[in-house]
């Protein structure tokens, strides 16, 4: 149990687009869900906080009009990476947790890898 | 500042032999928690201490963890080829699974285990 997934797998987009990436809980609900970015051979720099029904709140230093999350349903929420730069090559990663005090772990996204032209 | 760090930041040794990570950090913590990933995947749970635990088994996997000092280790006995991958510790700090949850990850200590 507890499988998140995470669409698409890898994108390559031009400089100037916008995309989308979706985090999937699969056999749970989640009103919880993580995101990261991942630099090569770095750590998990945590970007924002996604709850559903409600604003997501953002780490210091992330910019909200440009990293847009949507935690529309309790099984789905999305990161929309927007004007996309060069510099916003990364791996993204999301997670979810399972709902209830108590409840610590975490469980985790294959990631997405972007890359930015 | 980092919350969790861990060390060593590379790590290779032979197939059999047992590898030890540890990891350090900086304030009170609920909890800590130990993942693992392999190369360009996500993360995989490990095992998690509590702050009022000392010492936790699950296979070949040992955690320890010392509030004292602020650190923790893990250890993986019995190495095999199939354990390489990169390692990370993880604090939680908030209100444990509560409303302001959030983990910090360390930078992560990459196992190289040799066949």
């Amino acid at each position: 149990g507890a499988v998140v997934s995470q669409h698409p797998s890898r994108v390559i987009c031009k400089s100037g687009t916008s995309v989308k990436i979706e985090c999937r809980s699969l056999d749970f609900q989640a009103t919880t869900m993580f995101w990261y970015r991942q630099f090569p051979k770095q750590s998990l720099m945590l970007m924002a906080t996604s709850n559903e029904g409600s604003k997501a709140t953002y780490e210091q230093g992330v910019e909200k009009d440009k990293f847009l999350i949507n935690h529309a349903s309790l099984t789905l929420s999305t990161l929309t990476v927007t004007s996309a730069h060069p510099e916003d090559s990364s791996f993204y990663i999301c997670s979810a947790r399972l709902p209830g005090q108590g409840r610590e772990t975490q469980y985790f996204g294959p990631g997405t890898r972007l890359l930015v032209l | 500042s980092q919350q969790g760090e861990e060390d060593p930041q590379a790590l290779s040794i032979q197939e059999g032999e047992n590898a030890t990570m540890n990891c350090s950090y900086k304030t009170s913590i609920n909890n800590l928690q130990w993942y693992r990933q392999n190369s360009g995947r996500g993360l995989v749970h490990l095992i998690l201490i509590r702050s009022n635990e000392r010492e936790k088994h699950s296979g070949r996997l040992r955690v320890t963890l010392d509030t004292s000092k602020k650190s923790s280790s893990l250890l993986i006995t019995a190495s095999r080829a199939a354990d390489t991958a990169s390692y990370f510790c993880a604090t939680d700090a908030g209100n444990s699974g509560g409303s302001n949850y959030k983990l910090t990850f360390g930078k992560g200590t990459l196992l190289t285990v040799n066949p």
